[in-house]
């Protein structure tokens, strides 16, 4: 299977501390993608890294990319109550269609 | 200009019966994929087409499940004879033309689908 995984399952932090989620993938990627899902909603792009990119940020977001490791990592700094949500990584490969990752439901305590 | 708009949101079924769900991508986007997505874990593809053409089914079960993006009007996907183990949400994605390796998607809200 390609689809990635994201470590921890669950996170659950307090507003203003900073908060970290990783993901594992199998294969080899041209790009990954972090996207975010509020409870009952579709999924929003959050940020893309290329294959030959290591780090990239986006306001609040940094996201690394190490694939000789397979894996990534998003960092949310300075969290809000409103960044409670699930966040999946997804891969691709080549082809348009991606490879979600099992997710992590972050809940950001007020 | 409206996101990808995905009907019914929420669709009750009895075992046995059809299930024909909709989705309309963004304006200009000719790319649309289809995901199901079990309570608590993540997506799975199903899904990938364009006008007229099934790109990739890999994810598609073999049986009872069929897709189509035709030249006028939304994608449906198709499920016939439900069981209760197609509950699920499915949801849609869209992603512009010429957008091999910056296949940036853009979701609409899902379709819930229960089985009674």
């Amino acid at each position: 299977s390609q689809q990635g995984e994201e470590d921890p399952q669950a996170l659950s932090i307090q507003e203003g501390e900073n908060a970290t989620m990783n993901c594992s993938y199998k294969t080899s990627i041209n790009n990954l993608q972090w996207y975010r899902q509020n409870s009952g909603r579709g999924l929003v792009h959050l940020i893309l890294i290329r294959s030959n990119e290591r780090e990239k940020h986006s306001g609040r977001l940094r996201v690394t990319l190490d694939t000789s490791k397979k894996s990534s990592s998003l960092l949310i700094t300075a969290s809000r109550a409103a960044d409670t949500a699930s966040y999946f990584c997804a891969t691709a490969t080549g082809a348009n269609n991606l490879f979600f990752g099992t997710g992590t439901r972050l809940t950001v305590i007020p | 200009n409206a996101g990808v708009m995905q009907n019914p949101r929420h669709l009750v079924r009895r075992r046995g019966q059809e299930a024909r769900l909709r989705c309309s991508p963004m304006k200009g986007h000719s790319h649309v994929y289809w995901y199901r997505q079990l309570p608590e874990e993540g997506l799975k593809f199903m899904v990938y087409l364009q006008k007229e053409n099934i790109i990739d089914e890999s994810g598609m079960p073999k049986e009872r499940f069929s897709a189509e993006f035709p030249k006028e009007g939304p994608s449906i996907l198709r499920i016939q004879q439900v069981v209760r183990g197609d509950s699920a949400a499915y949801f849609c994605a869209s992603s512009p033309p010429g957008s091999l390796n910056q296949n940036i998607q853009y979701f609409g809200a899902g379709t819930r689908l229960s089985v009674l």
